[in-house]
């Protein structure tokens, strides 16, 4: 069974910065792109960022790129978002999500964690 | 940009009753579209891929059709469990998702 669990969220100052972790199982990790949505309370879900199978390639959404790094452990089966200058309108749900494919940073999501919230506020 | 706009933003029925989502893309974006259905408290579940390919484990009354810039998710007699919140994802250039749309009980 594929799980995938979310942690690292919480409550952060504006220009703060927290790293977010998705430990995956239930299947061949560093086979498959992994990527981050996000979702804001009571709206819409957002891509943030993805990575290939390999790590070799990132891509961003521009209303995090230089500020959000995405990252992974394949020995680990874990994903990483580490997040800086983080500013109110990050708040939100974070979601990993396993893509279907391995060499694309854009592709659909076939499973995804439980979500981590993230609250940026003084 | 490629831009989705979803309608109607609400959509109410009663069980039993044939729902129809629309998903419509600025550009084409092939049949690279997927669906997906999200319940409050719950991580989105993927229904269909490449616009008309049901996912693992999703039931035959859910649906998916159309290519290029018009889309359609088909539910066709729905169910308790179907009550919820629907999203379009396209994913020609980077992904992106729909606004949604909410089935709600009439």
């Amino acid at each position: 069974e594929v799980q995938l669990l979310e942690s690292g969220g919480g409550l952060v100052q504006p220009g703060g910065s927290l790293r977010l972790s998705c430990a995956a199982s239930g299947f061949t990790f560093s086979n498959y792109a992994m990527t981050w949505v996000r979702q804001a309370p009571g709206k819409g879900l957002e891509w943030v960022s993805a990575i290939i199978n390999s790590g070799g390639s990132t891509y961003y959404a521009d209303s995090v790129k230089g500020r959000f790094t995405i990252s992974r452990d394949n020995s680990k089966n874990t994903l990483y978002l580490q997040m800086n200058s983080l500013r109110a309108e990050d708040t939100a749900v974070y979601y990993c999500a396993k893509g279907t494919k391995a060499v694309t940073g854009t592709s659909y999501f076939d499973y995804w964690g439980q979500g981590t919230l993230v609250t940026v506020s003084s | 940009e490629i831009v989705l706009t979803q309608s109607p933003a609400t959509l109410s029925l009663s069980p039993g009753e044939r729902a129809t989502l629309s998903c419509r893309a600025s550009q084409s974006v092939s049949t690279y579209l997927a669906w997906y259905q999200q319940k409050p408290g719950q991580a989105p579940r993927l229904l269909i891929y490449d616009a008309s390919n049901r996912a693992t484990g999703i039931p035959a009354r859910f649906s998916g059709s159309g290519s290029g810039t018009d889309f359609t998710l088909t539910i066709s007699s729905l169910e308790p469990e179907d009550f919820a919140v629907y999203y379009c994802q396209q994913r020609t250039t980077w992904p992106q998702f729909g606004p949604g749309t909410k089935v709600d009980i009439k």
